[in-house]
């Protein structure tokens, strides 16, 4: 067990709906991560936040916006849903920027 | 452009022999190194890193070695138990600039081993 918590585990939608993905970080980790992978693409990195504020962006597309609270948990809205984004999702955390990100079990969006 | 590569996509040992996974680079930007091992249905586990000033860094049975000139990093474990059968995944990230980590992973080698 990582100690980062994501849910919903599985979530089946239809397209043209929205959801919202949540993570709790490691007690301690200031910095959150959103990963997708799928089948074609393998992991790929979507947005880091840090105590609030977001750090980087990564190929992720505009019907995606992610944000994190001040109790340093973060959510991943995904809106406009196409079959194309179907995939896991993960969510990472790490203390710092510069040490190592711990994931959590993943959510698996699929989208009908 | 696949910047993180893992050209074997699966690799068999012994059990209690060496295994060694290779993990090739383009990005010379790249600063920040991890190996990852994952189960099916579970998220990567961290396994050990290295920092671009070092070429080693060892954990127990895990050591990481990076070649900056050949931008080649491998993992080599020893000895190989059955449990190590996961895909490992290569990770890299470019210098960590106003705090931000980005991590870019290669496709993956399966790892079986055999008793």
């Amino acid at each position: 067990d990582s100690g980062v918590t994501q849910t919903p585990k599985h979530l089946i939608t239809a397209t043209g709906q929205r959801v919202t993905l949540r993570c709790s970080p490691r007690s301690g980790d200031l910095s959150v991560y959103w990963y997708q992978q799928s089948l074609d693409q393998g992991l790929q990195f979507l947005i880091q936040y840090y105590n609030g504020e977001e750090r980087a962006k990564g190929n992720i597309l505009e019907r995606f916006s992610a944000q994190q609270f001040p109790d340093l948990h973060s959510e991943l809205n995904l809106s406009s849903l196409e079959l194309g984004d179907s995939a896991l999702y993960f969510c990472a955390s790490s203390v710092r920027t510069d040490t190592e990100a711990f994931f959590g079990q993943g959510t698996r969006l699929t989208v009908v | 452009d696949q910047q993180v590569k893992q050209n074997s996509p699966s690799l068999s040992v012994q059990e209690g022999r060496i295994s060694i996974l290779n993990c090739d680079y383009t990005n010379s930007m790249f600063d920040y190194f991890l190996w990852y091992k994952k189960y099916p249905a579970e998220g990567p586990t961290f396994l050990i890193s290295i920092s671009s000033i070092k070429d080693k860094n060892e954990d127990g049975r895990f050591t990481v070695f990076l070649n900056k000139s050949a931008k080649h990093l491998s993992l080599h474990i020893v000895p190989s138990q059955p449990g190590d059968s996961a895909v490992y995944f290569c990770a890299a990230s470019p210098m960590i600039i106003q705090g931000a980590q980005k991590l870019v992973f290669g496709q993956g080698t399966r790892l079986t081993i055999n008793p």
